[in-house]
């Protein structure tokens, strides 16, 4: 079955415990992006890469990482994770930037 | 960067009745996709839209392009309770920029 897939699916931690969201595809999509979804914001997009080895920033960079080894796997990395990065996470892939196949989303709250 | 506006930003209707939300960008398009995401769901892709004044149907929902390729809508025909969730316009200026996603419209729909 083609899809997305997110790990863990919700999370709670604390103020600068580095952590880790993986995702990974199973559909050879060479795009793929992380999204964060806040309520009256919408779906801002935190990192994108149009294949492997290749990253760019978003909307909202700021305060996480990505890497992009091989062509199913873009981890979302939080070094030093801060209340503010509570939210609701998405991780999606598409072949180019159109169809984008949404991952079914990590709740993340950081006290 | 890119925006795409993207109104109402909620709209309730009484079951049987009509909807539609518009999606608008200052900047010319390269395409426009559209996204649904039920409640506690994932964004799915619902269609997406290339050429200039380009009309696509799906059962009861009609997608417009605009002429300019700077606007969109999304109509729903005799709403149902199955179409409750929020609706997302997503597009991208050329084939090699991220794609971007509008703020979204949230229907409700009373039996």
């Amino acid at each position: 079955e083609a899809q997305v897939t997110q790990n863990p699916r919700y999370l709670i931690t604390v103020t600068g415990k580095k952590l880790t969201v993986t995702c990974s595809q199973n559909m050879n999509h060479e795009y793929m992006s992380w999204y964060r979804q806040d309520p009256g914001l919408g779906l801002r997009q935190i990192y994108y890469s149009m294949n492997v080895e290749v990253t760019d920033k978003g909307d909202v960079p700021e305060g996480y990482k990505v890497s992009r080894k091989e062509k199913r796997n873009f981890p979302l990395i939080l070094e030093s994770p801060s209340p503010n990065q509570t939210s609701l996470y998405f991780c999606a892939s598409g072949r180019g930037s159109d169809t984008q196949y949404f991952g079914p989303g990590t709740r993340l709250t950081v006290l | 960067g890119q925006q795409v506006m993207q109104i109402p930003q909620y709209q309730h209707v009484q079951e049987g009745e009509d909807f539609t939300t518009y999606c608008n960008s200052s900047t010319t398009l390269s395409n426009i996709q559209w996204y649904k995401q039920r409640p506690g769901g994932h964004p799915v892709f619902l269609i997406q839209l290339v050429k200039s004044g380009e009309v696509k149907k799906q059962k009861r929902l009609t997608f417009q392009f605009g002429e300019a390729k700077k606007n969109s809508s999304l109509h729903i025909t005799a709403t149902q309770t199955t179409d409750v969730g929020t609706y997302f316009c997503a597009s991208r200026e050329t084939g090699n920029t991220p794609l971007v996603f509008g703020k979204g419209t949230r229907l409700s729909v009373i039996a």
